[in-house]
């Protein structure tokens, strides 16, 4: 079974402070991603990498960037966190061998900005 | 410019009925589609897909439908169960890309 585990369940912080999510997989999974997901507009891509050292901008990467020295650790950075990054926030991998691109999601961070 | 729509942001069904899950989209060069169930405070886990050129996959309970000229596929649960009860999340992928919808949650009533 793959797992995909992210570091915190909840976390509160204050506008300004720099935050980071981080998420670890086990499957030797070549591929990473990070989403958000808020009510009414399901989950937007936020980031994603391929490999070890590479990032791809997603559909909504303003505000953030990400790390992946490793290829089972991928992490989110908030860089001066703001109210509008409130969010659940979805890490996931996959396979680039699967045409399908099955994504195996993390529990998810809940993440408040005050 | 949402590529996937969910049009019905939640289903309420009794027990043992059918549920009928739709979803839409715009991008003809999609090559997969797929459903998710979430449930909350867990993140999706995959359920179902169906490749662009089949009209229709089945797996248990599970059936998705694909209709290509009408840009439009639909997730089937028969008989539906209290345990069904989740938001579903239809996907299509392209490339690199997954495009997720904003998802339809269902109520599976006892």
């Amino acid at each position: 079974d793959v797992k995909v585990t992210q570091s915190s369940r909840y976390l509160v912080k204050r506008t300004g402070e720099k935050v980071f999510l981080e998420c670890v997989q086990d499957m030797d999974h070549e591929n990473m991603f990070w989403y958000r997901q808020d009510p009414g507009l399901g989950l937007r891509l936020i980031y994603f990498s391929y490999d070890v050292k590479m990032k791809e901008k997603g559909d909504i990467p303003e505000g953030y960037s990400v790390s992946r020295e490793k290829k089972e650790r991928f992490s989110l950075i908030l860089e001066s966190a703001s109210t509008n990054q409130t969010s659940m926030y979805l890490c996931a991998s996959s396979l680039p061998a699967d045409s399908t691109d099955t994504q195996y999601f993390g529990p998810g961070t809940r993440l408040t900005v005050l | 410019d949402q590529q996937v729509k969910q049009n019905s942001p939640s289903l309420s069904v009794q027990e043992g009925r059918i549920s009928i899950l739709n979803c839409d989209y715009t991008n003809s060069m999609f090559d997969y589609f797929l459903w998710y169930k979430k449930y909350p405070a867990e993140g999706p886990t995959f359920l179902i897909s169906i490749s662009s050129i089949k009209d229709k996959n089945e797996d248990g309970r599970f059936t998705v439908f694909l209709n290509k000229s009408a840009k439009h596929l639909s997730l089937h649960i028969v008989p539906s169960q209290p345990g069904d009860s989740a938001v579903y999340f239809c996907a299509a992928t392209g490339g690199f890309k997954t495009i997720f919808g904003a998802g339809t949650r269902l109520f599976v009533k006892a």
